[in-house]
């Protein structure tokens, strides 16, 4: 596989539920970040991780709890979520944090859509 | 965080004319942008970034960059209905861009 691969596609679950994002890069990247697009809403920045650590959260409820065991994956555990919460989770990975903002940006993953009822 | 901002649209243009997209921001340091296509459901990609004040060329697609203005457009020439997507623009320099909430493109046939 290339890229930016993240699973599931779609998730649904209820507001009780507990569930896992995964994402996985195969390009090298040393920087993985977790993105919100929700309907008619601008790209939200969740998190930041270089290199394992993270070093932005965005001000995130708790209710996220990222986890980057390595610098290829990038997981995003949820849990007692809100209806709000609906959304595509987008992961995407760069270079290394310096080089996101010069010439080469983010490479995306495909997105997880979730539905929480 | 630097902010940018974008009309919505969406903007409709026939198969074959030229697209205008714009983009405004507000941070006088800003040195470079990016220009992402998100087709509906689908991930932003990729599609341009401009440093320098002026244009860059890339087949059908053009950025300017105005620096006095604080502005930034994207040029879609012989616009195709596979161009019909949201255009997101984002100030580069930082990890963290802001992303402008986008203009969604329609090309008719």
């Amino acid at each position: 596989e290339t890229g930016v691969t993240q699973t599931p596609r779609h998730l649904v679950m209820g507001m009780t539920n507990k569930k896992s994002l995964k994402c996985e890069q195969h390009l090298g990247h040393n920087a993985m970040y977790w993105y919100k697009q929700s309907a008619k809403k601008p790209l939200e920045l969740m998190f930041v991780y270089s290199l394992e650590e993270r070093v932005e959260n965005n001000s995130v409820p708790s209710r996220f709890s990222p986890e980057c065991p390595n610098s290829s994956h990038l997981f995003l555990h949820l849990h007692t979520l809100q209806p709000e919460d609906s959304a595509l989770y987008l992961c995407a990975s760069s270079q290394d944090l310096s080089r996101a903002g010069v010439r080469y940006g983010y490479t995306f993953g495909s997105g997880t859509r979730l539905t929480v009822v | 965080q630097k902010e940018v901002e974008q009309n919505s649209g969406p903007l409709s243009v026939p198969e074959g004319a030229i697209a205008s997209l714009n983009c405004t921001y507000s941070d006088r340091g800003s040195q470079s942008f990016f220009w992402y296509r998100q087709y509906s459901g689908k991930s932003p990609e990729l599609i341009m970034f401009i440093y320098s004040n002026g244009d860059k060329e890339d087949g059908r697609f053009t950025a300017q960059l105005n620096k006095a203005s604080q502005y930034v457009s994207l040029l879609i020439r012989d616009s195709q209905p596979s161009d019909s997507a949201t255009y997101l623009c984002a100030p580069g320099g930082s990890y963290i861009p802001t992303f402008g909430r986008g203009t969604s493109l329609i090309v008719h046939p």
